[in-house]
C-alpha cells in the first residue's frame, strides 16, 4: 500500500541550527502539508503546496520556514534558525490523488528536539 | 475559523467494553477523518467519512454532516486500541486539516 514516509525519524539540534525535514509523498498525490504537535497537545497545519508553490499557510508559519520540492519525489521543510519552542513532532501529509478534499495520508513523523 | 470539539477528553475501560467517541463541528465540511495515534506518535487513518456511515472491523463511524457531527464507535475494546483519536475536518478550499484536541483512550487488561 503506498505511504508517505519521513526522514530521519528522529533529529536533535542546537538551538539556531537549519534543519530540513524531508518528506517522500504518495507518487499520485499533487497537495502536500507539514502540520506540527507540540507534545501532548494538537496537531496544528503549518503550510500547503500545490503546483510547485504555497496554496496556504499559517500564523505559526513564519519567515524562519521555508518549504521546497526540489525534485519530483521529494518535499522538505526547513527551518532556517531553530528556537527551543520549534521542539515538536513534525508531519508531512499527502492527498488529492483524485482532486481536492479526497484522504489525507500521513507520513510517521519527524520528533525535533531542539537543545 | 471551524472548531472542532471532541468528547470526552479521556476515557479508562476495561478490555472488552464498548464505546463512543464524539466530534462536534461549527461548520459545513468537505471532508472528515478520524486517527489514532499511536504510542510511537505515528498517525494511523481509520476513516475518511464526511458523511454517511462506514465499518471497518471493531471499529465504525457515522458523521451527521447536517447536524455538524460524527462518532466513533469502538465495540469489544483490546489494549491495543489506547492511543489518542483525532477528529480533523476540512471546511476550506485548499484541503488543510483542523484537528480537535482528541480524545485520549486507556484500555486496561
Amino acid at each position: 500500500e503506498p505511504e508517505v514516509t519521513q526522514t530521519p525519524s528522529h533529529q536533535v539540534t542546537q538551538m539556531g541550527q537549519e534543519v530540513i525535514l524531508r518528506c517522500v509523498p504518495i507518487s499520485n498525490h499533487l497537495y502536500f502539508y507539514w502540520y506540527r504537535q507540540i507534545l501532548g497537545q494538537k496537531v496544528e497545519f503549518l503550510v500547503s503546496f500545490y503546483n510547485n508553490e504555497i496554496s496556504e499557510k499559517s500564523e505559526i508559519f513564519d519567515d524562519q520556514f521555508s518549504v521546497e520540492r526540489p525534485d519530483g519525489s521529494n518535499f522538505t521543510l526547513k527551518i532556517r534558525s531553530t528556537k527551543l519552542e520549534d521542539s515538536a513532532m513534525y508531519f508531512c501529509a499527502s492527498s488529492g490523488g483524485r482532486g481536492l478534499n479526497t484522504e489525507a495520508f500521513f507520513g510517521q513523523g519527524t520528533r525535533l528536539t531542539v537543545v | 475559523g471551524i472548531q472542532v470539539e471532541q468528547s470526552p477528553p479521556d476515557l479508562i475501560l476495561q478490555e472488552g467494553a464498548n464505546s463512543t467517541l464524539r466530534c462536534n463541528f461549527s461548520d459545513s465540511v468537505n471532508n472528515l477523518q478520524w486517527f489514532h495515534q499511536n504510542p510511537w506518535g505515528q498517525l494511523i487513518n481509520l476513516f475518511y467519512i464526511p458523511s454517511g456511515t462506514k465499518q471497518n472491523g471493531r471499529l465504525s463511524a457515522t458523521t451527521v454532516a447536517t447536524e455538524r457531527y460524527s462518532l466513533l464507535y469502538i465495540s469489544s475494546s483490546q489494549t491495543t486500541d489506547s492511543g489518542v483519536y483525532f477528529c480533523a475536518v476540512n471546511g476550506g478550499s485548499q484541503g488543510n486539516l483542523i484537528f480537535g484536541k482528541g480524545t485520549k483512550l486507556s484500555v486496561k487488561p
